[in-house]
């Protein structure tokens, strides 16, 4: 099993609909939480970062965490059609410990 | 602020030969820098951390003579692809962590493309 699982995609939405991604993982120790985006032959850019249970809002984006569950997600409201782009979630225990990445969501909006 | 870039971004190189990326940090320094790989549909694999001046920590399953990472100042870090082969095509991208900056906070390269024919 992997430590973090996260849905490949694609997933295809309409311009204006709100996108849901998800990752679940194993590894209880994981305390911090990202979500990356990136375009295609490009690196990642960190989009949300969250320490520990609970929801983090910025813009049209919101990061939420579920350490019971070992469950987080990226809520995209109003997707754009700019927002396609592949979503990776990440993790890690801290400090300055290995980050693990899931495989990345592709999302594409549709006009 | 906050850019890394890598160079090149895009290689073909014959097989057996060695191939040389390099990943800067533009506008700040770096302590710690970072190279992962990435096939297609996959997630980036850490291969291997790097921190100026010493040697760099590999992980479990990469070469470390295959793959020689050098940091020798705390704007810079190279990667280099010895005796390359077709297998070792992938996307390399860096990152890299601020000298002065949060715990977890690393900013990505553009990324390599690495193809072996």
């Amino acid at each position: 099993q992997k430590e973090v699982e996260q849905d490949p995609g694609p997933l295809s939405v309409p311009e204006g609909a709100i996108v849901s991604l998800n990752c679940t993982y194993s590894n209880s120790a994981f305390q911090y939480f990202m979500w990356y985006r990136q375009y295609s032959r490009k690196g990642p850019e960190l989009l949300m970062y969250t320490y520990s249970s609970g929801n983090k809002e910025d813009g049209r984006f919101t990061a939420q965490v579920d350490k019971s569950s070992k469950y987080i997600s990226l809520f995209i409201r109003d997707s754009q059609p700019s927002d396609s782009a592949t979503y990776l979630c990440a993790m890690n225990s801290g400090g300055y410990q290995k980050v693990t990445f899931g495989t990345g969501t592709k999302l594409q909006v549709i006009p | 602020g906050a850019v890394v870039s890598q160079h090149p971004s895009w290689v073909i190189c014959k097989s057996g030969t060695s191939v040389k990326i390099e990943c800067r940090s533009l506008d700040f320094q770096a302590t710690t820098m970072f190279w992962y790989r990435q096939f297609p549909k996959q997630s980036l694999m850490l291969m291997a951390t790097s921190n100026e001046g010493s040697k760099a920590t590999y992980e479990q399953g990469v070469e470390k003579d295959k793959f020689l990472i050098n940091h020798a100042s705390l704007t810079l870090s190279t990667l280099t692809v010895t005796s390359a082969h077709p297998e070792d095509s992938s996307f390399y991208i860096c990152s890299a962590r601020p000298l002065a900056g949060g715990d977890n906070e690393q900013f990505f390269g553009p990324g390599t493309r690495l193809t072996v024919l």
